[in-house]
């Protein structure tokens, strides 16, 4: 089966960094996605890991570790208008075709 | 980025009514594209895969009849919610996997459908 795990909220002060944690069970693991929803909207695509290591793209870096089925989200200099919830999406490959999988998401408050 | 669209954005209904909701990539040829379902406060659950030319692949527990999906081409998907229950009140979103960026498969998700069942 598939399972995909995330805290359910976090808090966070505006200007510091804060990690988001994703840990995943899945048999046809085929890369990981992060995306950030507001309220309301639809989810925009932040970052995707498919091998070990690090991905960095400016305020937003995204680590993965295959071995351990985890990665994170890491988000520096935060600002206000990241308050939003962070889903950590696996692709899995079970069943000849590939569709993504999403954790619950983790709804972070970034505070003044 | 690619650019999905979804049509309408907000649709309210009666009881026993269908509804059809449009989805669009704008700019890149999707073969396959997602239905989503997000209650509140819950994250997206993914509802069927819908393949251009063929019939979707429903998810377990999505019953293929209520919810009739077509990928009559490239660029058009539609989700017609049939006989529609208060039950049935969700954000209903899709996406489309751009297979344009090498080895990505990015899916792109529409700004989403927020239905209303009364």
């Amino acid at each position: 089966g598939q399972n995909i795990d995330q805290p359910t909220e976090m808090t966070a002060t505006e200007g510091a960094i804060v990690q988001i944690n994703c840990t995943y069970q899945t048999s046809g693991f085929n890369g990981l996605f992060w995306y950030q929803q507001h309220a309301g909207e639809a989810p925009t695509f932040l970052s995707y890991n498919v091998l070990d290591g690090l991905e960095e793209k400016g305020r937003f870096s995204s680590f993965l570790s295959r071995s351990k089925g985890y990665s994170y989200l890491l988000l520096k200099e935060l600002q206000m208008k990241d308050s939003a919830s962070y889903l950590c999406a696996v692709r899995d490959e079970t069943g000849g075709y590939n569709k993504l999988i999403f954790g619950a998401g983790t709804r972070l408050a970034v505070h003044p | 980025g690619a650019v999905v669209s979804q049509h309408p954005s907000r649709v309210i209904c009666k009881s026993g009514t269908s509804v059809k909701i449009e989805c669009r990539s704008l700019d890149f040829q999707a073969t396959t594209m997602f239905w989503y379902r997000q209650f509140p406060k819950q994250s997206l659950m993914l509802m069927a895969t819908s393949n251009e030319g063929s019939k979707a692949t429903y998810e377990q527990g999505v019953e293929k009849d209520k919810f009739l999906i077509n990928h009559a081409s490239l660029t058009l998907s539609t989700l017609t919610v049939t006989s529609a229950h208060p039950e049935d009140s969700s954000f209903y979103i899709c996406s489309a996997r751009d297979p344009g960026l090498a080895g990505l498969n990015t899916q792109y998700f529409g700004p989403g459908t927020r239905l209303t069942v009364l």
